[in-house]
């Protein structure tokens, strides 16, 4: 089956700072969301971008679907941005492969 | 509110019993999904349905069992036979199949965490 995975696993930033996190698959995909886990454990939906650029406020993403990867950056983080960082690409019959996930802690 | 709901929050149930963990959603979405998460790892999946009557096996199925009698609901059994029940679930739904467009985006409950005793 597909493969996917994030990088880098950790990351710790001063508030303000801004951050790209990367997630590689290994094939073609007609689907690919990223999602936000809070500490209660909620997922979030950020974007759903199987290809192109998407904005929405801080953040923004970026799915090139030829080199089978996705960029999520994160500008002028906040400490409710922490939390873990969720790619998922979409198999046969709408299966959700998910990475193991970016924890991202934000300090004030 | 449209959304996603999942009952109980927190479950604990000892060795060798069944449970059942309500999955509701009022989106009017076709598709349904249970997930499995366990600490420090991504999200596996269980069982999905596509349509009512209808349901498939995931990556990790064995001792687990689903049924789809309602659009609105898809209750998963966590079964005795079941050997490491202890984890995080969650159910997702999405409004189709189609395989090129946005019907394909999976939106969450909250969770239930399942605690073995």
């Amino acid at each position: 089956g597909i493969q996917v995975e994030q990088s880098p696993p950790d990351l710790i930033l001063q508030e303000g700072a801004n951050s790209t996190l990367r997630c590689n698959f290994s094939d073609s995909v007609n689907n690919l969301q990223w999602f936000h886990q809070n500490p209660w454990g909620q997922l979030i939906n950020l974007f759903y971008i199987p290809s192109g650029t998407k904005q929405n406020g801080r953040l923004s993403a970026t799915t090139v679907a030829t080199e089978r990867y996705s960029l999520l950056y994160i500008s002028s983080s906040q400490t409710t941005d922490s939390g873990v960082y969720f790619c998922a690409v979409m198999e046969y019959g709408n299966k959700l492969v998910f990475g193991a996930g970016t924890i991202l802690r934000v300090k004030s | 509110d449209g959304g996603i709901t999942q009952s109980p929050k927190y479950l604990f149930r000892k060795e060798g019993q069944n449970v059942t963990l309500s999955c509701e959603q009022n989106l009017n979405h076709d598709a349904m999904y249970w997930y499995r998460q366990d600490p420090g790892q991504g999200l596996r999946l269980i069982y999905y349905s596509q349509i009512v009557n209808d349901f498939q096996k995931g990556d990790i199925a064995e001792g687990y069992s689903v049924s789809r009698e309602k659009k609105e609901s898809f209750p998963l059994t966590v079964t005795s036979a079941q050997k490491n029940p202890t984890a995080f679930y969650l159910c997702a739904s999405s409004l189709g199949l189609a395989a090129l467009s946005s019907y394909n985006e999976q939106f969450f409950g909250p969770g239930t965490r399942l605690t073995v005793l």
